[in-house]
């Protein structure tokens, strides 16, 4: 069964200082790791798709990497139009229905 | 950006009424799926579609029904609401020809207070 567990739970940064997000996962087979930002009351918006170890993706003030059991999310200069819960979610081969795993997330507050 | 629409945004019904609630998408996307999410927790996957008439279970789906007539369109219906199914409910779809895999894309979501 495939399994996603993301840390911290909730983080507070100040406006500028620099932090990483954690995605540990275990699948049967990755075929891609997703990050999406969800804001309070709307669905998840997409950010990121990641299919092999060593993969990095950039959008504006993120970065995200993947190793064969973790995704990082690295935010770099955080403002506060940045505040969301970040989820992490896996697709593996296992079963064939290709439905991805969601982790709990990790909400980021940054303060100005 | 994503083109999946749900209605309505918001509802506050009594408990026992039948409510559907309805999920469209304008990007020919094969799969779609609906999920339920509480404050903190995961999604939890209750239904899910490869196609016109094909259906699927997933975790939650055992109080719901839905329904796949044409490709855009994906219903959820609960017969018989209760004041347990007071939730979020998120629709999602995804291109399942999309190389190397497919990515969900998920709507504004469905929030369901029963009284």
């Amino acid at each position: 069964e495939d399994q996603v567990t993301q840390s911290p739970e909730a983080l507070r940064l100040q406006e500028g200082e620099s932090s990483s997000l954690n995605c540990s996962y275990t699948v049967s087979g990755l075929r891609g790791l997703f990050w999406y930002r969800q804001d309070p009351g709307k669905g998840p918006e997409f950010l990121f798709t990641l299919y092999s170890a060593g993969e990095e993706k950039e959008k504006e003030r993120l970065k995200a990497t993947l190793t064969k059991k973790e995704s990082f999310l690295h935010i770099t200069a955080p403002k506060p139009e940045d505040s969301a819960t970040y989820l992490c979610a896996v697709q593996g081969a296992s079963g064939g229905s290709y439905i991805p795993t969601f982790g709990r997330g990790t909400s980021l507050i940054v303060h100005p | 950006e994503a083109d999946i629409y749900q209605t309505p945004r918001y509802l506050v019904i009594g408990t026992g009424k039948k409510i559907t609630l309805e999920c469209s998408q304008t990007m020919g996307h094969d799969k779609m799926y609906w999920y339920q999410q509480d404050p903190g927790m995961e999604l939890h996957l209750i239904h899910y579609s490869y196609g016109v008439n094909s259906t699927e279970k997933g975790d939650l789906s055992s109080e719901s029904t839905v329904s796949r007539i044409r490709t855009e369109h994906f219903p959820l219906t609960l017969e018989s609401a209760r004041p347990s199914h007071t939730s979020q409910y998120l629709c999602a779809s995804s291109d399942p020809a999309a190389e190397p895999t497919d990515t969900q894309y998920f709507g504004p979501g469905t929030r369901l207070t029963v009284l």
